[in-house]
């Protein structure tokens, strides 16, 4: 079945550890998206992806960085977790329809930072 | 540069009654335009979206949208609130390059009272 998907769902960590998160999509999609939602408020893309070894800064500064080595994998990596990260990260996909296109997103992860 | 406003962060209606949620847009271009639902500890789904042509959009779960050009605006209705509509909505636009990206509004929590 077509889905894209995100571990963990959720994550409590202490201040300085080296997380990822990871993301996985079964569509063949060549866009890849992160996106940072804080509690009630709007989804921030803090990177994206056209294609393998493509990746770009989205409009929120992230101390976040990613990969894309493989079509289906877009990991999210933060080397010093520290309580600011505390959020919600979704990633996404989309096949290119001239921005026409439809994202699919996964369920999320919840990231708290102690 | 473009933006969504969706105003009202928290909408109340009875079951049964109309849905009617708020976005109005900012583009310098006919924009293609989104509406996505959330529901808790979930990712986005796409409810509809406009591209060109007819300027009402018909989506799942029995939801519309109609672009106003005129009045830079997206509306989401729906004629008879379910429960199960209780939900986060968000309107977005796509970016003016066109890759894909999304612009998204501040969302509208949609409580539904028995």
């Amino acid at each position: 079945e077509a889905d894209i998907y995100q571990t963990p769902r959720y994550l409590v960590i202490g201040t300085g550890k080296k997380i990822t998160l990871e993301c996985s999509q079964t569509m063949g999609h060549d866009k890849m998206y992160w996106y940072q939602q804080d509690p009630g408020m709007e989804l921030h893309l803090i990177h994206y992806s056209y294609g393998v070894n493509s990746t770009e800064k989205g409009d929120l500064s992230s101390e976040s960085t990613v990969s894309r080595i493989r079509t289906e994998h877009f990991p999210l990596t933060l080397e010093s977790a520290r309580p600011s990260h505390t959020s919600q990260y979704l990633c996404a996909s989309s096949e290119y329809m001239g921005g026409m296109d439809e994202q699919f997103f996964g369920p999320g992860t919840r990231l708290t930072v102690l | 540069a473009q933006s969504v406003t969706q105003l009202g962060s928290h909408v109340s209606v009875s079951e049964g009654a109309l849905v009617l949620l708020r976005c109005n847009y900012s583009s310098s271009v006919p924009p293609y335009l989104f509406w996505y639902v959330q529901y808790p500890n979930q990712g986005l789904q796409l409810l509809l979206k406009y591209t060109t042509g007819a300027t009402l959009v018909k989506g799942i779960n029995g939801f519309e949208a109609e672009f106003k050009k005129s009045e830079t605006s997206f509306h989401l209705t729906k004629p008879s609130a379910h429960m199960s509509d209780a939900a986060e909505y968000f309107c977005a636009v796509s970016d003016l390059s066109n890759t894909g990206k999304l612009i998204f509004g501040q969302g509208t929590t949609l409580q539904v009272k028995p």
